[in-house]
């Protein structure tokens, strides 16, 4: 199965200012997916991403606080804008597979 | 709308008891497909098993075993003989087609298994 490489693995942040988190996959894929688990709850997927087109946000995300790159079929950034406390949360890249769903280990981002 | 149930938000078992898992989900789509995932403590997430709706068998895997009945919309998870090792978040999810044709994953809320010696 794909290894996805995820950095960072942690962060705290300062509120007002952003961070950028990249997903590596050591394969080709065509859609990269990018997931929120606040504290204590399930996974929401925020956006996905196709290379050479804009990401797709679901509803209650958008592009300006959460811009997503995918400059080939192997790489991803996710950008937290403008961060709040509420951002806190980790946050995991997936990738489909053959059988099923691969995600990164996340990176947990905590604001203050 | 697609959604994804899990009613038990925690259960606690003694050592080498059985654990059932429960998931019930909803969904407009004929043919879908249900997974279930393990959060340990450390946070990644690992995938356990996935089902397409058409295949109604049980599955077994060592002490993990799954339970699929499209008549009651469910697709629940058992481990047999828990371990400490078991204890994690599971999830249930279901895969529904999104916009330009990929398919995405919708989680239900997660159960946590605490397994005790």
């Amino acid at each position: 199965s794909a290894v996805i490489s995820q950095k960072p693995s942690r962060d705290i942040c300062q509120r007002g200012t952003s961070l950028t988190i990249q997903c590596q996959v050591d394969s080709q894929v065509t859609m990269m997916f990018w997931y929120r688990q606040q504290p204590g709850q399930s996974l929401t997927l925020i956006a996905t991403a196709n290379q050479g087109s804009e990401a797709t946000y679901e509803s209650g995300f958008v592009i300006d606080k959460f811009p997503i790159s995918r400059p080939n079929l192997t790489f991803s950034t996710l950008t937290v804008s403008n961060m709040s406390p509420e951002d806190s949360s980790i946050y995991l890249c997936s990738v489909e597979e053959g059988v099923g769903y691969t995600f990164g280990s996340g990176t947990r981002l905590t604001v203050v | 709308a697609q959604k994804v149930t899990q009613a038990q938000t925690e259960i606690s078992v003694v050592e080498k008891e059985d654990v059932t898992l429960d998931c019930v989900y909803e969904t407009r789509d004929t043919t879908y497909y249900l997974f279930w995932y393990k959060q340990p403590p450390s946070g990644e997430l690992v995938f356990l098993i996935r089902r397409n709706s058409f295949d109604e068998q049980n599955e077994i895997s060592g002490r993990y075993s799954w339970n699929f009945q499209k008549s009651t919309s469910s697709f629940n998870f058992t481990i047999t003989a828990s371990q400490v090792v078991d204890s994690a978040v599971y999830f249930c999810a279901l895969s529904e087609e999104g916009y330009g044709g990929y398919n995405k994953l919708i989680f239900g809320a997660g159960t946590r298994l605490a397994v005790h010696p």
